[in-house]
């Protein structure tokens, strides 16, 4: 139980494009999803935290009309990087909430592989 | 300032052993704690959770809390060559953010 997936699992495009990233809760009904972003050899770091139909609650320094976040329903979560540049170009991992929201016990998507060009 | 601490590593143990992880953190409000496995290029993996004091076994893992010594361990029984990656220790204070405030991980290397 508690599968999370993400598509695609990897992207290329050119700088100014916009990239859309979904994340998907297979077996099990997430009220709250989280974005995170990894870079090489780094810790993982919260860019948001998505609740189903409500606004995006974002961390401090990620810029929400750049990411965007829709969770329109309680098994998905869209990221869209919008105008995408070279120095987006990271590892985005989705994770998903299996249990009581107190615990707080996220299930990581597989990640998508985000190459700007 | 919310801290994890982990001994990066590498940590070498041969197949068939014990392998001892260790984690430390400073906030004492800290209420969940968790052990991901991590393997290179992929999203981290959730091992085990752990709530309350003392130990909570699944399968070859054993997870360690003492609130008090503000330190939680991962134990793995009859480590495999499979068992080599990154662990990460997490938690999760409770208030505020969601944000899980991870360790910077310990690489296993389980040498067959």
């Amino acid at each position: 139980g508690a599968v999370v997936s993400q598509h695609p699992s990897w992207v290329i495009c050119k700088s100014g494009t916009s990239v859309k990233i979904e994340c998907r809760s297979l077996d099990f009904q997430a009220t709250t999803m989280f974005w995170y972003r990894q870079f090489p050899k780094q810790s993982l770091m919260l860019m948001a935290t998505s609740n189903e139909g409500s606004k995006a609650t974002y961390e401090q320094g990620v810029e929400k009309d750049k990411f965007l976040i829709n969770h329109a329903s309680l098994t998905l979560s869209t990221l869209t990087v919008t105008s995408a540049h070279p120095e987006d170009s990271s590892f985005y991992i989705c994770s998903a909430g299996a249990g009581p929201l107190t615990y707080n016990e996220q299930f990581f998507g597989p990640g998508t592989r985000l190459t700007v060009l | 300032q919310k801290e994890v601490e982990q001994n990066s590593g590498p940590l070498s143990v041969p197949e068939g052993a014990i392998a001892s992880l260790n984690c430390t953190y400073s906030d004492r409000g800290s209420q969940s704690f968790f052990w991901y496995r991590q393997y290179s290029g992929k999203s981290p993996e959730l091992i085990m959770s752990i709530y309350s004091n003392g130990d909570k076994e699944d399968g070859r893992f054993t997870a360690q809390l003492n609130k008090a010594s503000q330190y939680v361990s991962l134990l793995i029984r009859d480590s495999q060559p499979s068992d080599s990656a990154t662990y990460l220790c997490a938690l999760y204070s409770g208030a505020g953010s969601y944000q899980l405030t991870f360790g910077k991980g310990t690489k296993l290397s389980v040498i067959p």
